[in-house]
């Protein structure tokens, strides 16, 4: 399928306070999903990722959740810093063909 | 953690002249690389898989003539801009699978950020 490039909707929480972003996948087969974070100017970096026989993965003050059956990604940040204003992207994988969604900005304010 | 080089990091050109923009595996080999442009508060778009040793495969409305894909080792990839023009202003990011396969992340370069005057 064809990735469309489309505005990025925007999400701004208190320093402190946790953070909630969505995803809304389109594949019922993706079988990996990786979460990526992308600072001004920068590169995606990888963030946390959890595969299709999982629906919870937790890392450093990030949790991902998985539910298959409405095909919804969520990554969760506690405490969210200034320095977790970024773009973060979900992504879905099958047979090895990644696909992006549309991103979400996430500001943190002081 | 695996590393991926772009170069580089940003370019200026004029109109009609082209421009090469590597990527490389650093501690790692890539039999595919990607390829994605993003424009301003906008996603990643793919706009081709770059395979080790074959032609690259390019998304429907990408012009295979102006964006020109060369895989050539295990650790490098080279996108060229043939006769760029303005609206080819954009950022170029290019990222990377580690050969060994499996469900692993892709590896992401930090991005060229190309303006044509």
């Amino acid at each position: 399928g064809e990735n469309v490039g489309l505005h990025l909707p925007t999400l701004s929480v208190q320093e402190g306070d946790n953070s909630i972003i969505n995803c809304a996948y389109s594949n019922s087969a993706s079988d990996y999903f990786i979460w990526y974070k992308q600072e001004s100017g920068k590169g995606p970096q990888f963030i946390i990722d959890i595969r299709s026989n999982m629906d919870k993965r937790q890392g450093q003050r990030v949790t991902v959740l998985l539910n298959k059956t409405v095909k919804h990604l969520s990554l969760q940040i506690a405490a969210t810093q200034p320095g977790d204003s970024a773009v973060y992207f979900c992504a879905e994988t099958v047979w090895s063909d990644m696909r992006f969604g549309a991103g979400t900005r996430l500001t943190v304010k002081p | 953690g695996a590393v991926v080089s772009q170069h580089p990091s940003w370019v200026i050109c004029k109109s009609g002249t082209s421009v090469k923009i590597e990527c490389r595996s650093l501690d790692f080999q890539a039999t595919t690389m990607f390829w994605y442009r993003q424009f301003p508060k906008q996603s990643l778009m793919l706009m081709a898989t770059s395979n080790e040793g074959s032609k690259a495969t390019y998304e429907q409305g990408v012009e295979k003539d102006k964006f020109l894909i060369n895989h050539a080792s295990l650790t490098l990839s080279t996108l060229t801009v043939t006769s760029a023009h303005p609206e080819d202003s954009s950022f170029y990011i290019c990222s990377a699978r580690d050969r060994r396969g499996g469900l692993t992340p892709l590896h992401f370069g930090n991005g060229t950020r190309l303006t044509v005057t």
